[in-house]
């Protein structure tokens, strides 16, 4: 069965830095991965994906991840943060030829300072 | 589009009590799903129907929550009675078929708390 670690329950950072978000999964095969954002009272929206390709994926709102393999990891990063993306965050893992349940990571929340 | 719409979004009920939650998925989309995240946890699969179908209910975790999805169009949950690890919030998803499998839509939540 698949695993995804967040070590991050908390991140603060100050608005225009750079952020990275850690992911760590645990899966056999080759696996789908997703970061998913939910903002205050909204549902969770999902910011990019990765099923195959590139391992440097974008996605909206200026974020990216990248897939490393060797390191069971798929790290999200954006050059500089905005207020408006203070949230909490999920990573995701899918079973590719699998279940397309989704197994989540514990959630990083993501503090912006002015 | 309009998305994925659950109500309520807050509801609060006593150790014993009845509550259904309720799922509208966005329209076309065969595919939906209940989810819950008990605070500070994962957020966990509870069940997949496709259309009124139950897909597969392997995260049910017992025989007090009943999931229905009438016509194929909207689901409910309901949970009777509602035990006090039954609080979390619950989280309705939908998505369209093949590969878009994977691209799910989510609602807000419902945030159950039991007292």
């Amino acid at each position: 069965a698949q695993s995804v670690t967040q070590p991050d329950i908390h991140i603060t950072v100050s608005e225009g830095a750079s952020l990275e978000l850690r992911c760590n999964y645990s899966y056999g095969a080759t696996p789908y991965l997703f970061w998913y954002v939910q903002s205050p009272g909204q549902g969770l929206q999902l910011l990019l994906k990765y099923f195959s390709g590139d391992t440097l994926v974008q996605g909206i709102k200026g974020f990216e991840a990248e897939f490393k393999r060797s390191q069971s990891s798929f790290n999200l990063r954006k050059p500089s943060v905005h207020w408006s993306d203070a949230a909490e965050y999920f990573c995701a893992v899918g079973a590719s030829g699998g279940s397309y349940i989704p197994t989540f990571g514990r959630g990083t929340s993501l503090i912006v300072h002015p | 589009e309009a998305g994925v719409t659950q109500f309520p979004s807050h509801s609060v009920i006593e150790k014993g009590q009845t509550v259904t939650l309720r799922c509208d998925p966005i329209s076309g989309h065969d595919n939906l799903y209940w989810y819950r995240r008990v605070m500070g946890k994962e957020i966990k699969f509870l069940l997949h129907f496709v259309k009124e179908s139950k897909q597969d209910e392997s995260g049910m975790p017992n025989n007090r929550f009943l999931a229905e999805r009438t016509g194929g169009t909207y689901s409910t949950l309901k949970v009777q009675p509602a035990e006090l690890e039954d609080s979390g919030v619950y989280f309705c998803a939908s998505s369209r078929t093949g590969l878009d499998l994977y691209e799910q839509y989510f609602g807000p939540g419902t945030r159950l708390t039991v007292t």
